[in-house]
C-alpha cells in the first residue's frame, strides 16, 4: 500500500545515546517533513526537505540532524539523547505545494 | 509571526449534537488551511484543505469547514457528531506554496454515546 512508512514503532534510549529514525514514502513525493507531538503542544517541525540532497530546519532543530539521499528516504537522527527528546515522532510527505496528506504511523521515543 | 490558534482544547458532546471547533490564523499573505484528525493511537489524517475558490470545503466523513477572510477563522463543523468521532482535532496553516506548516495545539473531542 501506498504512504508513509515509519520505523520502529517504540524505542527508549538511555540518555547519550544515539539512534535513527527512518521513514520512506513511496509515492515520489518532493516534499518530506519530520514532526514531533507533544502533549497539549500541538505538531513542532523538526526538519523538512524539497527535494533529494536539499534538507532545511524547522521550528525545533537542535539535537537532530537529517539527510535526503533519496527521494524515497528521510531519516532522522538523534545523536546525544536527552530526556526532552521524549516524544512522538511524525514523518510526512507531500507534492509542492499541496498540503501534507500523509503521515506515518509514528515513532513513540522515550529517554531515560 | 505566523500562528494559528485553536480555541478550545477539550469538547465533550452527545452523539447527535452539532459540532463547531473554532480556529483563528494570523498570516500575512495567502495562506492555505487545513484541518486534520488523530484518533486514539493513530496517525493524523487529511479532513480536508482550503486553497482558493468556494470559502464553504466539504471534506471526508461529514466534516465541512468555512474560510471566513474577514474573521481570520477556519471553522470545523459537522451537523450531527458519532461516538467514532471522539478524536483529536487539529487546526494547520501554511502560508501560499510554503511547506512550513504551523500546527494549532489540537482540541480533544470526546463524544458520550
Amino acid at each position: 500500500n501506498a504512504g508513509v512508512t515509519q520505523t520502529p514503532k517504540f524505542r527508549i534510549l538511555k540518555i547519550g545515546q544515539s539512534m535513527t529514525l527512518q521513514c520512506a514514502q513511496d509515492m515520489n513525493h518532493n516534499y518530506m517533513y519530520w514532526y514531533r507531538q507533544d502533549p497539549g503542544m500541538g505538531l513542532k517541525l523538526i526538519y523538512y526537505s524539497v527535494g533529494a540532497g536539499i534538507t532545511d530546519k524547522g521550528e525545533v532543530p537542535n539535537g537532530y540532524n537529517v539527510s535526503r539521499s533519496t527521494t524515497e528516504d528521510f531519516p532522522l537522527r538523534l545523536e546525544l539523547a536527552a530526556p526532552s527528546q521524549t516524544s512522538v515522532y511524525f514523518c510526512a510527505s507531500s507534492y509542492a505545494g499541496q498540503g501534507i496528506s500523509f503521515f506515518g504511523s509514528g515513532t513513540r521515543l522515550t529517554v531515560v | 509571526a505566523q500562528s494559528v490558534s485553536q480555541h478550545n482544547h477539550h469538547v465533550i458532546l452527545s452523539e447527535a449534537a452539532s459540532l463547531e471547533l473554532g480556529c483563528n490564523y494570523s498570516y500575512g499573505g495567502t495562506v492555505n488551511l487545513f484541518w486534520y484528525v488523530q484518533y486514539p493511537g493513530q496517525h493524523l489524517q487529511l479532513l480536508l484543505k482550503y486553497f482558493s475558490g468556494d470559502p464553504l470545503v466539504k471534506g471526508i466523513k461529514g466534516f465541512e469547514a468555512e474560510f471566513i477572510k474577514s474573521k481570520f477563522s477556519f471553522n470545523l463543523r459537522k451537523p450531527s457528531v458519532q461516538w467514532s468521532d471522539t478524536a483529536e482535532y487539529f487546526c494547520a496553516g501554511a502560508e501560499g506554496q510554503g511547506f512550513s506548516f504551523i500546527f494549532g495545539k489540537g482540541t480533544r473531542l470526546l463524544v458520550k454515546p
